[in-house]
């Protein structure tokens, strides 16, 4: 059974750090791509980054609102994927989503498998 | 960046009834759509993909449709574990495609 199981979450003050983990076991972890995924109170889905599979290269991608203050990493060994999250601001508060991402050959994908999430709560 | 609608953003309806929930891209997505479920307090699941496949251990009641810029999610008779708020999500910009603002299925 694939299970994602995300860690980390806490309360912490704004321009601190936090890294979450996202411990996968049921499949071959080192096989996929990984997405982190957040949603504040009340409101919808928005994407924080992805990390590719060693196979393409374990490369990393990042939104806009993130980018530069977030860092995500894996350890295959491990079968976990890390969310670093640097220079926290009220607007991160949110409950973060690790999930696989299945990509397509030639474009496209879905997110086949979700974690039960880990609040992140950014406050004075 | 590809904008993502639904609509209705809620509806209410009674266990039994068919529901339809349509969900349009601001540019054509072909069949690079998926939807998903969530109940307050879990992780979304994922329920159709490539806008008309099931996924693997989802209820046959629930189906999806369409291509290009507009889909549609019916669940042919409601249960009472379908209620629920549900997202769609491009996928033509995986990885960072952008979900839909939600529709939330409540009880009439």
């Amino acid at each position: 059974e694939v299970q994602l199981v995300e860690s980390g979450g806490g309360l912490v003050k704004p321009g601190r750090s936090l890294r979450l983990s996202c411990t996968a076991s049921g499949f071959t972890f080192g096989d996929y791509a990984m997405s982190w995924f957040r949603q504040a109170p009340g409101k919808g889905l928005e994407w924080v980054g992805f990390i590719r599979s060693k196979a393409y290269g374990g490369t990393t991608e990042y939104a806009a609102s993130v980018k530069g203050r977030f860092t995500i990493s894996r350890d295959d060994s491990k079968s976990i994927a890390y969310l670093q999250m640097n220079s926290l601001k009220t607007e991160d508060t949110a409950v973060y989503y690790c999930t696989r991402l299945m990509v397509y050959a030639i474009r496209g994908g879905r997110l086949d498998y979700w974690g039960q999430g880990t609040l992140v709560t950014v406050s004075s | 960046d590809i904008q993502m609608t639904q609509s209705p953003s809620s509806l209410s309806a009674s266990v039994g009834d068919r529901v339809t929930i349509t969900c349009r891209a601001s540019q054509s997505i072909s069949s690079y759509l998926n939807w998903y479920q969530q109940k307050p307090g879990k992780a979304p699941k994922l329920l159709i993909y490539a806008a008309s496949s099931l996924q693997s251990g989802v209820p046959s009641r629930f189906s999806g449709s369409g291509s290009g810029t507009d889909f549609t999610l019916t669940i042919s008779s409601l249960q009472p574990e379908d209620f629920a708020t549900y997202y769609c999500q491009q996928s033509y910009s995986t990885p960072s495609g952008t979900f839909g603002p939600g529709t939330k299925v409540d009880i009439k």
